[in-house]
């Protein structure tokens, strides 16, 4: 079946402009995870979500970031006022439960100029 | 708080020789601790988990990895590398803090095989 999906794959945005990272999970997993990974660095956790509710966001690194998922299902991480340290992999991944195991999506590439 | 220790950013070997990939944990815990590969332009694809059940792990492309408790260690081998295992790989510790299990990775090992 398909796996976890992320658009756009690549992303260049100018620097103050905001932006908006997307995650399709794989079907019927309850659980998304947010994460980003700077380059030469293993992915660090953001934000996760069980069904629609955001049980932890923790890992954001300021009121810039936020993310929903309304329906359950998709969601969005949103960055306003991207900054040059914003450049990064971000990284979603989908699970059937908190418990199981972590499917991750290909990521999105954010470069800010 | 958990946390992982990858030695060596990079590794190289030949094709057809023994690869170890070494990864230390930190738990005051029973961890749960993965391996996960990735591959040029791709997600990160797991490679095998332990859950406290058996402590050699096999895993999938004939990798299997050796939970030690008494050296909190969670290496990664493969009797004999293939060029095709050419990838960066991490190893994870599942986090009790906060969160509700998200994974802390550690900083990967690039694996390198020369023909």
């Amino acid at each position: 079946g398909a796996g976890v999906s992320q658009s756009p794959r690549y992303k260049v945005t100018k620097r103050g402009q905001d932006v908006a990272l997307r995650c399709d999970p794989i079907s019927g997993h309850v659980s998304l995870y947010w994460y980003r990974q700077a380059l030469g660095q293993g992915p660090e956790f953001l934000t996760y979500f069980n069904y629609e509710a955001q049980q932890d966001k923790s890992g954001l690194p300021n009121d810039r970031f936020s993310a929903e998922r309304p329906e359950g299902s998709i969601s969005t991480l949103t960055i306003q006022r991207t900054e040059q340290r914003d450049s990064a992999m971000y990284r979603c991944a989908s699970s059937p439960g908190q418990g199981n195991e972590q499917y991750f999506g290909p990521g999105t590439r954010l470069t800010v100029t | 708080a958990q946390s992982v220790t990858q030695l060596g950013s990079h590794v190289s070997v030949s094709e057809g020789a023994l690869v170890l990939l070494r990864c230390n944990y930190s738990s005051s815990v029973p961890p749960y601790l993965f391996w996960y590969v990735q591959y040029p332009n791709q997600g990160l694809q797991l490679l095998l988990k332990y859950t406290s059940a058996a402590t050699l792990v096999k895993g999938i492309n004939g990798f299997e990895a050796e939970f030690k408790k008494s050296e909190t260690s969670f290496h990664l081998t493969k009797p004999s590398a293939h060029m095709s295992d050419a990838a960066e790989y991490f190893c994870a510790v599942k986090n009790y803090g906060g969160s509700q299990g998200n994974l802390i990775f550690g900083k990967g090992t690039k694996l390198s095989v020369k023909p």
